[in-house]
């Protein structure tokens, strides 16, 4: 079965600094989805990034970027220029590369931003 | 575009009465998910159906939970009859045909008293 760890429940940065959040997975699988997602305290759920396991290419959405190291299982986030709307629940997610597989996630990763 | 819709919002219920959930997935989605999150389990797959065909329904913990799709527009997770462990947040999510991402709903945050 296929796992998801992030193994830092808390971080903080600063606002305009950079931060990076950790997330391992363990799978059998050649070909799958990664994403991370967003829970503000509002609990709404929202995509942040999404890499696919067979494009090398790290994905970035704005202020957002991946580091996938698909042979060590490895998708961090790295959010540049963070800001007070940034803080929220972060959680890494896993997909087979099956139409509506499940999303397996991952523990969450609490952000702060502090001003 | 509307996003997911999920009613209602908040559901407060006594131990053994009957909850209904109820979802609506993007408009030309055609796989439906529903979570659950709570803080011991954190956020765990109860069944999904594609093109309203209850595909994988493992998650479901019990025989008191049933989910619904009676039409690509609609579906409903209903407990029956609910306990105080029930107590969580409950997520549906859509995703389009030939596509991976999956889109939630705000959340149903349900508490059985």
């Amino acid at each position: 079965a296929q796992t998801v760890t992030q193994s830092q429940p808390e971080m903080s940065v600063q606002e305009a600094e950079t931060v990076t959040l950790s997330c391992t997975y363990d799978t059998s699988e050649s070909d799958y989805y990664l994403f991370w997602y967003k829970q503000p305290p509002s609990r709404q759920m929202i995509l942040v990034i999404r890499q696919e396991a067979y494009k090398q290419q790290n994905a970035t959405e704005n202020r957002f970027s991946v580091n996938f190291q698909k042979a060590a299982k490895s998708f961090s986030l790295k959010i540049s220029d963070s800001q007070l709307g940034d803080a929220a629940m972060y959680f890494c997610a896993y997909m087979r590369k099956t139409s509506g597989s499940r999303l397996t996630f991952g523990e969450g990763t609490q952000l702060t931003v502090n001003p | 575009d509307a996003g997911v819709i999920q009613s209602p919002r908040h559901e407060v219920t006594e131990m053994g009465q009957e909850v209904t959930l109820r979802c609506k997935p993007i408009s030309g989605h055609n796989s439906l998910f529903w979570y659950r999150q709570t803080m011991m389990r954190g956020l765990e797959l109860l069944i999904y159906f594609n093109n309203n065909v209850p595909i994988d329904d493992s998650g479901m913990p019990e025989d008191r939970f049933s989910a619904k799709m009676p039409n690509a527009s609609f579906s409903t997770l209903k407990i029956q009859p609910s306990e105080p462990r029930d107590s969580a947040v409950y997520f549906c999510a859509s995703s389009p045909p030939a596509l991976a991402t999956q889109y939630f709903g705000p959340g149903t945050r349900l508490l059985v008293l």
